[in-house]
């Protein structure tokens, strides 16, 4: 399986701020997607990149955007922080029959 | 639209008991097939795919058969162990253009 390393690991970040967080893969793989998975619940499904291009969009507002560089890694900003935005957040690579591998996660916490 | 059911939890069970999951789906066309697994404090792992109708999946003891006409792709293992204990999430997804729908996820314990 191919690594997808995320960063950083646990993030504490305060109401109206902003927050980036990042993915990247050992073999460089051009679909990557981020999830939300608030406690108790699964992943819900913010958005999907393909070769630099969002080409997918689940039910999240704006302030969450993203990024795809020419190296395949990633990035996830979310502007203006709610509390109910604290979650991990996942990124995922697509295999070949279209299976996910997900990085293991970064939590974020909005206080 | 798309999505996945799955059977709610907590379940627990005691070392060496028959475990069984549920999973039922809702998708247009013919989706594939995934069930994945959480440990505490970790992203979520692949345990097992099923690509098409009446393909099982398997890996480490554990087994899903891809069942169009019911929807259905229960997760089953023979005799748990205490390092099963996690949570499990069936999923979904459509194609490579699509995002993967999962359930909410059935924590299991298992007790020695």
């Amino acid at each position: 399986e191919t690594g997808v390393t995320q960063s950083p690991t646990h993030l504490i970040k305060t109401r109206g701020q902003q927050v980036t967080l990042r993915c990247s893969s050992q073999s460089g793989h051009n679909t990557v997607s981020w999830y939300q998975q608030a406690l108790g619940q699964g992943p819900q499904f913010i958005f999907q990149y393909y070769r630099e291009e969002e080409n997918g969009r689940g039910n999240f507002p704006p302030r969450f955007s993203g990024l795809q560089f020419p190296n395949y890694s990633s990035e996830l900003n979310v502007n203006a922080l709610e509390l109910d935005d604290s979650a991990l957040y996942l990124c995922a690579i697509t295999g070949m029959n279209t299976e996910a591998f997900f990085g293991q996660g970064t939590r974020l916490t909005v206080v | 639209g798309n999505s996945v059911t799955q059977m709610e939890g907590p379940v627990t069970l005691s070392e060496e008991a028959f475990l069984t999951i549920n999973c039922t789906y809702t998708a247009t066309g013919y989706p594939s097939l995934f069930w994945y697994v959480q440990y505490p404090g970790e992203g979520l792992q692949l345990l097992l795919k099923a690509t098409k109708a009446d393909d099982k999946g398997s890996n480490k003891g554990f087994e899903a058969t891809y069942r169009k006409e019911t929807t259905s792709f229960h997760l089953e293992k023979g005799s748990v162990q205490v390092s099963d204990s996690a949570v499990y999430f069936c999923a979904l997804r459509r194609g490579y253009g699509n995002d993967m729908r999962f359930g909410a996820g059935t924590r299991l314990t298992v007790k020695p």
